[in-house]
């Protein structure tokens, strides 16, 4: 098993262009989420899906905008890209049930510079 | 959700027992407790989890309290490969729960 992975590893954006960042599971998970992590800091959710064909905000959702139309993927958008989401961007994925949303586990990560 | 406030950073040798406390002192009763493990450049590992007393697995023991307003991870006999931050969670096992991830505490394992 691949577990978690995400696409691309790296990534340097100018200010106003967009681009998409890939997560994929091999693990059958309804969960998956979108977190960014800024230096020193910890992680914070952007959005997160429960299931195929579902999304939900997070606590930092404005900015991007996200797609869940197969169940191992979980594509996350910039439409405009800030220098305020310069960021490592962790993409998640988890079980149903009553612990499930709590052993989440994460991909690799994606370092995204916006100049 | 519940704050947690746990040690910004904490020290520790080779060998020895490390105990890291998380204070929830506003944990609801359908609350569990999890904590996680970061090296840098990676994502957040799973370590554990717990709703009261102990609980044991290969990697650490998490001791919860009867009044559950605190928690501690002991990472027992801890190696170089130890250093790491820890996170410490708390939130209901609801669908679609969002986990807040705190600061962390920095733990550095010297030789």
């Amino acid at each position: 098993n691949a577990g978690v992975t995400q696409t691309p590893k790296f990534r340097v954006l100018k200010t106003g262009q967009s681009m998409t960042l890939l997560c994929a599971q091999d693990m059958n998970h309804e969960y998956m989420y979108w977190y960014r992590q800024d230096p020193g800091m910890g992680l914070r959710l952007i959005h997160y899906s429960v299931g195929e064909g579902t999304t939900a905000k997070g606590e930092v959702p404005d900015g991007y905008n996200v797609s869940r139309l197969k169940k191992q993927n979980f594509l996350l958008g910039l439409e405009s890209a800030a220098p305020s989401q310069t960021s490592v961007y962790f993409c998640a994925s988890s079980l149903p049930g009553p612990r499930g949303s709590h052993e989440q586990y994460f991909g690799p990560g994606t370092r995204l510079t916006v100049t | 959700l519940a704050k947690t406030t746990q040690p910004i950073s904490m020290d520790s040798y080779e060998g020895q027992e490390v105990n890291i406390t998380c204070s929830h002192n506003n944990i609801a009763t359908n609350d569990y407790i999890t904590w996680y493990q970061q090296f840098p450049s990676q994502g957040p590992r799973f370590i554990i989890q717990g709703y009261k007393t102990k609980v044991t697995n290969e990697v650490a023991s998490l001791f919860i309290p009867a009044d559950r307003k605190s928690s501690t991870l002991s990472l027992p006999r801890v190696s170089l490969s130890d250093t790491a931050v820890y996170y410490c969670l708390v939130g209901p096992n609801n669908a679609g729960n969002m986990l807040t991830f705190g600061g962390g505490t920095r733990l550095m394992v010297k030789p």
